[in-house]
């Protein structure tokens, strides 16, 4: 069964640290992964997407990695501030899979 | 830029009534179109996609339609609701001239379905 995880659910830190959001999935044969961030009762904006050729991507203060083989994807936010409080989703396209599939997401909460 | 378009953004409705919520598209021709829904602390689900006019997949049985009338129109629709089916409902698009597999998923601003 192809599944996406995330951990940790929640996370809280003070501003200015430098943190790190997991996301793991359960089969190596993918086309690609997504992050995405949502805001309380919106939708969800792109952040950044891995092609499964791709090792890792960066916007800004954002970088996502990408280890394919060990089904693991990793989201680090330098310099957090309390604008990056949000829900963070992980979202795997997976081969022979219409679909992407989603993690439940970590919710951040920078604190001032 | 492509841009999708939602509506209602909240809609607040009994046991047993219908339901319609569009989705349209601009800036972009021939899109692949998806209904997810996201429940409370849950993750997104796929419920239905387009490939192109009339085209309906369905990923999971439900008493929840969904048609496609036009190249840039999705519509999610019911006609008898359940508790169950309250949640908040994203539309969203990728190119529709790759595969599947390539595309970056983009999506609206979600309708928050509430029923009582």
């Amino acid at each position: 069964k192809q599944e996406v995880t995330q951990i940790p659910a929640a996370l809280s830190v003070p501003e200015g640290e430098n943190l790190v959001l997991n996301c793991s999935f359960t089969d190596s044969a993918i086309y690609n992964l997504q992050w995405f961030r949502q805001d309380p009762g919106k939708g969800l904006t792109s952040l950044l997407l891995i092609q499964s050729s791709q090792r890792e991507q960066t916007s800004g203060r954002l970088n996502a990695s990408l280890d394919k083989s060990s089904g693991r994807s990793t989201l680090y936010i330098a310099a957090s501030q309390p604008g990056d409080s949000a829900t963070y989703l992980c979202a795997v396209r997976f081969v022979n899979n219409n679909d992407m599939r989603f993690g439940a997401g970590t919710r951040l909460t920078v604190k001032p | 830029s492509q841009t999708i378009h939602q509506w209602p953004a909240t809609l607040v409705q009994p046991v047993g009534s219908p339901l319609s919520l569009e989705c349209t598209v601009e800036g972009t021709s021939n899109p692949n179109l998806y209904w997810y829904r996201q429940a409370a602390g849950r993750g997104l689900q796929l419920l239905f996609y387009s490939v192109g006019i009339g085209q309906i997949s369905s990923e999971v049985p439900q008493n929840l339609s969904a048609s496609r009338p036009q190249d840039r129109q999705f519509i999610l629709s019911s006609k008898k609701l359940l508790l169950s089916d309250s949640g908040f409902y994203l539309c969203a698009l990728s190119p529709g001239n790759r595969g599947l597999g390539a595309n970056v998923l983009t999506f609206g601003a979600g309708s928050r379905l509430t029923v009582l």
